[in-house]
């Protein structure tokens, strides 16, 4: 079946560093991709997402390009806040399907240091 | 525009007990997500709901069922409380008219604990 497969973590970065989170999905067909933030005690915000090969999710700084050919989705940042701080999930939505069925990475965990 | 709600937000439970949590989506959205995050095993969809009617499910033992009312508002229940149920259960919400992506919007969770 379908999967996701981010880097583990925890990422511990300095304030202003670049940000790179690794992620790589496995699918039959062609799906939408995903990144989740969770904040502490919070359920997940979406913080970007792509529908098709070559889009690119931007937003608040954050970006992430749907590379079929590698079937990855990195979500990097130039420059990364404390406040940035939080559990950040690539997920997948399978094509051909409902949207309702996400299917999750296990999370990556970046903590910023001032 | 209020946010996804789930109540309630922390629940104990004893093992052998069933639970009903609930969830309202977003005015409009017809269509209701239930996921389970575990430590162990991350987040792992359980069912949606659209319209009334379970229109996916996830690989969970038949111990977990939800529905849907015609407001939309959703109910998902476990019955025969395991240890392994502790969790976070996390309902999303979303508008799905059609084939397009549509976001969708994570309540803030109910905690369960299984004692």
């Amino acid at each position: 079946g379908d999967s996701v497969t981010q880097m583990e973590g925890p990422v511990t970065l300095s304030e202003e560093a670049f940000l790179t989170i690794n992620c790589t999905y496995t699918a039959t067909g062609y799906p939408s991709l995903f990144w989740y933030v969770q904040y502490p005690g919070e359920g997940l915000q979406l913080l970007l997402k792509a529908t098709k090969a070559d889009d690119k999710g931007s937003n608040k700084g954050f970006e992430a390009t749907y590379r079929k050919e590698t079937t990855s989705f990195h979500l990097e940042k130039g420059s990364v806040q404390v406040s940035d701080s939080a559990v950040y999930f690539c997920a997948l939505s399978e094509s051909g399907r409902s949207q309702g069925n996400l299917i999750f990475g296990k999370g990556t965990k970046l903590s910023v240091k001032p | 525009k209020a946010g996804v709600t789930q109540t309630p937000r922390y629940l104990i439970k004893t093992r052998g007990q069933q639970v009903t949590l609930s969830c309202s989506p977003i005015s409009g959205h017809r269509s209701v997500s239930w996921y389970q995050q575990t430590p162990g095993q991350g987040l792992q969809f359980l069912f949606e709901y659209f319209s009334e009617t379970q229109r996916n499910k996830g690989n969970f033992p038949g111990r977990f069922s939800g529905r849907q009312f015609s407001n939309s508002r959703s109910e998902m229940n476990v019955s025969t409380l395991e240890l392994g149920d502790s969790a976070l259960y996390l309902c999303a919400s979303s508008l799905q008219t059609g084939q397009s992506t549509y976001e969708q919007y994570f309540g803030p969770g109910t905690r369960l604990t299984v004692t």
